[in-house]
């Protein structure tokens, strides 16, 4: 069984301020992790994954995440917040050849 | 990275009609597709898992009569949603996968509006 928690469903941010989405996941077996975003009235774009590679993981538009077993988290960060991250954030987790668990997102603004 | 087209990406239709969406995987094969319903401001919710060549997997609660799901080829996977109402009105989004293990390109999403 695997789940994904997102903690804080909504996330406000200064632009240029650093951006900091938390995901914590719980997998019976090794995971496979995935940071998506969504626009509004629009499908789902996958920022960045994990696939037990290196632990820290770069994505597009500056996001990257960090894999910690020890903690079960896979957070998301971006150094600087654009007005343009403003969107929808879901966490989800897979194992090899199984279906997807996603969280319940987290929608984050970006004050100008 | 692979592309998924949806089809439509907005339709209304009368209560009691049927309505058909269209999801292909454009340069790949996509042996297993998925659906799944998306409320306002709430996380994707899987309705079935649809195989190609053989019945889709329904996730509980989903009625199978309701969304008949079609994967005739390894491109394309079909919703249809039967006799639908008001309640149904949602968005749908599909997505497939390329790799074993687990990431998902999606579709556009299609936003069914039932009067």
């Amino acid at each position: 069984a695997q789940s994904v928690t997102q903690l804080g469903s909504h996330v406000s941010v200064s632009e240029g301020a650093l951006v900091l989405l938390r995901c914590n996941y719980s997998s019976s077996v090794p995971p496979y992790l995935f940071w998506y975003v969504q626009y509004p009235n629009q499908g789902l774009q996958l920022l960045l994954k994990y696939t037990s590679a290196a632990t820290l993981v770069k994505g597009i538009n500056g996001f990257e995440a960090e894999f910690k077993k020890s903690e079960t988290s896979f957070h998301l960060t971006k150094p600087s917040a654009h007005m343009s991250d403003a969107a929808e954030y879901f966490c989800a987790v897979s194992t090899l050849g199984g279906k997807s668990t996603f969280g319940d997102g987290t929608t984050l603004t970006v004050k100008p | 990275g692979a592309v998924v087209s949806q089809h439509p990406s907005r339709v209304i239709c009368k209560s009691g009609t049927s309505v058909k969406i269209e999801c292909r995987s454009l340069d790949f094969q996509a042996t297993t597709m998925f659906w799944y319903r998306q409320f306002p401001k709430q996380s994707l919710m899987l309705m079935a898992t649809s195989n190609e060549g053989s019945k889709a997997t329904y996730e509980q609660g989903v009625e199978k009569d309701k969304f008949l799901i079609n994967h005739a080829s390894l491109t394309l996977s079909t919703l249809t949603v039967t006799s639908a109402h008001p309640e149904d009105s949602s968005f749908y989004i599909c997505s497939a996968s390329d790799r074993g293990y687990g990431e998902l390109f999606f579709g556009e999403g299609s936003r069914l509006t039932v009067l």
